[in-house]
């Protein structure tokens, strides 16, 4: 049963700690996107990656936020120092694209982790 | 500015009734719409996808409908079930040629009582 998988499920910080959030991509898949998701936002797109080459990771604040893909198995999200404003759920979600571009063409699909919840206290 | 609106921001109904729910784009140049469902707790997950050229698409007791000349989109689902209880999230690709981009809209919150 291929999925997208996210660890952990939930995370609960102090202020100023370092916050590792990892995912594992469908085998397979190119393309990696990392999405945080608020009440007052909705989804907003951090970062993504395809080939493990990051192409867009203009969401995301560079002083505190960091994504990486040491590998094709393993795409980790990290910031630090964490604030109580990073409170949200991050998704990390697969699929397979060609072409350039962070939309979607017709023909291909974004499957989704269950997103790990963070709270920064 | 690209945009994609909702509403109504949250729906109750009860078990067996339909309902619409309702997306309004200004993404242009537009490539393609989704509806994505969205239990508690889950990830997004594909419903439908259409494209400029297509009025309606049909997904079991969903059926999404789109009209590219207003930047209009619904989807309507019939006979609900207390398992349609979720968020319903309108998706739209779109932008100019170099920057195409996937604006996501916030959300239907759809309650099916029993």
């Amino acid at each position: 049963d291929a999925r997208v998988t996210q660890t952990p499920r939930d995370k609960v910080t102090e202020m100023g700690q370092e916050v590792t959030m990892r995912c594992q991509p469908i085998l397979g898949h190119n393309t990696v996107f990392w999405y945080r998701q608020t009440m007052m936002q909705g989804l907003e797109l951090l970062a993504y990656f395809r080939n493990r080459a990051p192409l867009d990771d203009s969401g995301m604040p560079k002083d505190r936020f960091s994504a990486e893909m040491p590998d094709a198995t393993l795409a980790t999200l990290k910031i630090q120092p964490s604030e109580p404003r990073d409170s949200a759920v991050y998704f990390c979600a697969s699929g397979l694209i060609t072409g350039t571009g962070v939309a979607l063409p017709m023909n291909t699909e974004a499957f989704f982790g269950q997103g790990t919840r963070l709270t920064v206290v | 500015k690209n945009q994609v609106e909702q509403s109504p921001q949250s729906l109750i109904i009860l078990e067996g009734k339909n309902c619409t729910l309702q997306c309004n784009y200004t993404v242009s140049p537009f490539s393609n719409l989704r509806w994505y469902k969205q239990d508690t707790g889950r990830g997004p997950v594909s419903l439908t996808i259409m494209t400029f050229s297509e009025n309606t698409k049909s997904n079991g007791r969903y059926t999404a409908t789109l009209d590219a000349d207003t930047k209009q989109s619904s989807l309507h689902i019939t006979a609900s079930q207390l398992s349609d209880s979720a968020s319903y999230i309108c998706v739209v690709s779109g932008g100019p040629g170099n920057n195409r981009k996937l604006i996501w809209g916030l959300g239907t919150s759809l309650a099916v009582n029993p």
